[in-house]
């Protein structure tokens, strides 16, 4: 069993950040690795990337290189993306989902979804 | 940059069966690529159906396989229900960093 639970909404200006937060239990946090997927209005699903919360190595999709950072936190099972330079584009509904890789790599558990809208 | 493509949208009668695919510009999508599959309602998170190719999760009912048809990834419905009325996605794995496909509208009617 696992329980992802994202933090509430936010607005933002453009060009400011955002810190979205998925707080994890039920599980060992350190034994899994979290994606952070992110959804436009009417659009579909994007990878944004992946931080695994033991050691702390990330990988960030391409698109994002730039403006993205996940961290995490062991004391509190809590991972954290944060996105710079906002632009309206960035509104959208983000996701982190835990994943692990034994033999394969598998995604399960989503969190709720944290709707962040980029507006003046 | 890999491109993940799927049917826009499908339609299907209830108790009947389906087949989404999910292709790659890249070419051949293989087992190398762990296809994932998720249904998402609307209003909802996605939901985890299918891992690498065909293995399905504890709660993905059984009239949904996966599998490697033609190139493609594929996911089959099988004695489809009104409640599987959803958004389909694939995930494709590319040397470290993941690409879903589009989406496919799934309706059934």
């Amino acid at each position: 069993q696992g329980q992802l639970v994202q933090s509430g909404a936010a607005v933002k200006e453009p060009g400011a950040s955002v810190k979205v937060s998925c707080k994890a239990s039920g599980y060992t946090f350190t034994n899994y690795f979290m994606h952070w997927v992110r959804q436009a209005p009417g659009q579909g699903l994007e990878w944004m990337g992946i931080i695994n919360p033991s050691g702390g190595s990330t990988t960030y999709a391409q698109k994002f290189q730039d403006r993205v950072t996940m961290t995490w936190d062991t004391s509190t099972s809590t991972v954290y993306m944060e996105l710079s330079s906002l632009r309206s584009e960035d509104t959208a509904v983000y996701y982190c989902a835990r994943a692990s890789w034994d033999l394969v790599p598998l995604f399960d558990y989503w969190g709720q979804g944290t709707l962040v809208t980029v507006s003046s | 940059q890999t491109v993940v493509t799927q049917e826009p949208s499908l339609t299907v009668s209830p108790g009947g069966t389906v087949t989404l695919t999910c292709a790659s510009t890249t070419g051949e999508v293989t087992s190398g690529c762990y296809p994932n599959w998720f249904q998402q309602k609307p209003g909802q998170a996605p939901r985890a159906l299918i891992y690498s190719t065909s293995n399905k999760h504890s709660w993905t009912p059984a009239r949904f396989s996966g599998t490697l048809l033609g190139g493609k990834a594929a996911l089959t419905l099988s004695g489809v229900q009104p409640e599987d009325e959803a958004e389909y996605y694939c995930l494709l794995y590319y040397g470290g960093a993941w690409v879903f496909g589009g989406g496919t509208k799934l309706t059934v009617l």
